[in-house]
């Protein structure tokens, strides 16, 4: 079974603070994904990559930046939290073009305050 | 870049009725199509997914419907039951990325 497993499940922190959300696939998949979860807005694409090293920007990346330093792990980091980056942040794996399914983790919840 | 709309928002069947939910995508060279459904408190399970080969796809109660001429794509779900409550999303790739692009979500809600 496709496993992505994320931490921390909740996060609170304070306005102008660093946050770190980790991911970790044992997929071996090279494709990864960090997307957030706002309602209206559905699924919105943060951050991927394609393979350890790399990293891609997607429809919303401003105010964070993406790690890949492994097969296995993708962090997303927020160097200066804001009010505005609370929502639900999912992590996903995937095997690549036209392969289909995406596997996500449980969410990573992050309230700033 | 790929804009995917989806509608309704919001839907509540009744147990045993049908549930239809569209999305309407931009980009004509889309070539991968994926339905997904999300329990309360969990990660996006993929439901169904089709190439833009194929126009109809039915599997264990749903039908997804694709025309790529209009840019649709579509889930009808037949004999609804409560256990299908959830949010389902559509999503969208091309041919020569990895990108995808969710929909906004329908909250599906399933009465006894």
């Amino acid at each position: 079974e496709a496993a992505v497993t994320q931490s921390p499940r909740n996060k609170v922190a304070v306005t102008g603070g660093k946050v770190t959300l980790s991911c970790n696939q044992t997929n071996n998949h090279n494709n990864m994904y960090w997307y957030r979860q706002d309602t209206g807005h559905g699924l919105r694409l943060i951050h991927y990559s394609y393979g350890a090293g790399s990293t891609e920007k997607g429809d919303i990346p401003d105010g964070y930046k993406a790690s890949r330093p492994s097969q296995e792990n993708f962090s997303l980091i927020l160097e200066l939290a804001t009010p505005s980056q609370t929502s639900v942040y999912f992590c996903a794996s995937g095997g690549g073009t036209g392969t289909g399914q995406l596997y996500f983790g449980e969410g990573s919840k992050l309230t700033v305050l | 870049g790929e804009q995917v709309e989806q509608r309704p928002p919001h839907l509540s069947v009744r147990e045993g009725d049908s549930a239809f939910i569209i999305c309407t995508y931009t980009d004509s060279a889309t070539a991968y199509f994926y339905w997904y459904k999300q329990e309360p408190g969990a990660g996006l399970q993929l439901l169904m997914s089709v190439f833009s080969n194929v126009d109809r796809k039915e599997e264990q109660g749903l039908t997804v419907l694709l025309n790529k001429k209009d840019k649709r794509l579509s889930l009808n779900l037949t004999a609804a039951h409560p256990g299908d409550s959830a949010v389902y999303f559509c999503a969208v790739s091309g041919p020569n990325t990895n990108k995808v692009v969710f929909g906004t979500g329908t909250r599906l809600q399933v009465l006894p």
